[in-house]
């Protein structure tokens, strides 16, 4: 399947400063879907961008897919200690393919 | 929403031995379901995809003869981890979709240690 890079691989910041992953492809993609996954605990859906350029939002959590249909982004706003997690970028018709995953630690 | 149930959440089992990990789909019908690996700190990784009624399919590099895939129904899939070894202690995890933009439902995972 298809790689995906995923940066950065960690990401450490003080409550209420904004967090920002990105996902790169060297090939268009399809779709590209997000998780998270808790310390402890399993991948959840976040959410899925199909269209070119699309910009989706779920409140403080902003999700981009590039023009290109390369990269995509996950920029949360104002970080909370709820938002401590790993965030997975995954991207395929059937069967996913993770990128490596940004492992987000926030100061309280 | 969809729900996948994996058991068990943890197994310790001595070396040699096999276990056996269980993913349901308690509210949907699910011909295909997902197998993962993950170890400490890193990504998931794609074992194998379950496909109800016939032969598994595996990802190069995975063992078929030591990771048998089992999916007799539609809303079962069962991962047998044979005669495990201390390598093989990892986070296996299971998932499966109902179709549409809802993503993957992963079940909470199987945290393996063999001693």
């Amino acid at each position: 399947g298809q790689q995906v890079m995923q940066i950065p691989q960690y990401q450490h910041v003080q409550e209420g400063e904004d967090f920002t992953t990105y996902c790169n492809s060297s090939t268009t993609l399809s779709n590209i879907q997000w998780y998270k996954q808790r310390p402890g605990g399993h991948p959840v859906f976040l959410i899925q961008l199909v269209k070119s350029g699309e910009v989706k939002k779920q409140k403080r959590l902003t999700f981009q897919f590039g023009e290109a249909k390369k990269n995509s982004s996950l920029h949360i706003t104002a970080t909370q200690t709820t938002d401590v997690g790993t965030y997975f970028c995954a991207q395929g018709a059937q069967k996913l393919v993770f990128g490596q995953g940004t492992r987000l630690t926030i100061n309280p | 929403g969809a729900v996948v149930s994996q058991h068990p959440s943890w197994v310790i089992c001595k070396s040699g031995t096999s276990v056996k990990i269980e993913c349901r789909s308690l509210d949907f019908q699910a011909t295909t379901m997902f197998w993962y690996r993950q170890f400490p700190k890193q990504s998931l990784m794609l074992m194998a995809t379950s496909n109800e009624g016939s032969k598994a399919t595996y990802e190069q590099g995975v063992e078929k003869d030591k990771f048998l895939i089992n999916h007799a129904s539609l809303t079962l899939s069962t991962l047998t981890v044979t005669s495990a070894h201390p390598e093989d202690s990892s986070f296996y995890i299971c998932s499966a979709t109902e179709g549409g933009a809802g993503g993957y439902t992963f079940g909470s995972g199987t945290r393996l240690t063999v001693v």
